[in-house]
């Protein structure tokens, strides 16, 4: 059975900081996607990244880095020079292209305060 | 270009009541769904569709009804609420399935059963 933990419930940074936020996530499909989305005090999602099984590459995008590792079954979200802005919930989230194409699982998502 | 938009923001509601949420959006997205977010807990999907006139159970579809008549609306429907149906619902929509294309969520509906 498909299953996201994110053990990491809560994390507190100063800002500027670098903070990283673990995705460990479990599957029997060899085909699968991992997803992280932010959700802001506002309320809403917002995608930040997808990712497919057969890509290891890791992936740099502005001050927002992931670290995905077959070998480990982990997904892991790093921002660098964290802002009061990344103040958020992140959550992590598994689709499987064989059996739930149409479904995200999400882990239960890390709460970031980025204190200033 | 609105998005995915839901009403109400907000809705208190009594046990056995019924109501239905609304969700819309403007971007001709095939696939629509809805989720349930409560606290402590992921995001889990109630209902999809993956096009107008098709719909489909989800992890956590008891209690929730849905219809897909237009490519814009997708409904949610709480024939008689329950207290354990307090949570905030997501509704989303994509041009395709989540593994394919980018979901798009709209703000949220807090929905509290007394």
């Amino acid at each position: 059975a498909q299953k996201v933990t994110q053990a990491q419930t809560e994390i507190s940074v100063v800002e500027k900081e670098d903070v990283t936020l673990d995705c460990v996530y479990e599957t029997r499909d060899t085909t699968y996607y991992l997803f992280w989305y932010k959700q802001p005090p506002s309320g809403e999602l917002v995608f930040l990244i997808r990712r497919n099984s057969f890509d290891e590459q890791n992936e740099i995008s502005g001050r927002y880095s992931w670290n995905f590792q077959k070998s480990t079954s982990s997904f892991n979200f790093t921002i660098t020079a964290s802002q009061v802005v990344d103040s958020a919930v992140y959550f992590c989230a598994l689709s499987e292209a064989e059996t739930g194409a149409n479904n995200l699982f999400f882990g239960t998502g890390t709460r970031l305060t980025v204190i200033p | 270009n609105a998005g995915v938009t839901q009403t109400p923001k907000f809705q208190v509601l009594k046990t056995g009541q019924s109501m239905t949420l609304q969700c819309a959006q403007d971007m001709n997205h095939e696939y629509m769904s809805w989720y349930r977010q409560d606290p402590g807990m992921g995001l889990r999907l109630i209902h999809y569709s993956v096009g107008a006139g098709i719909t489909d159970q989800g992890e956590v579809p008891n209690g929730y009804n849905v219809s897909r008549s237009t490519t814009e609306d997708f409904p949610l429907r709480l024939l008689s609420a329950a207290p354990s149906q307090t949570s905030v619902y997501f509704c989303a929509s994509s041009q395709n399935t989540p593994i394919e294309e980018t979901q798009y969520f709209g703000p949220g509906t807090r929905l509290l059963v007394l």
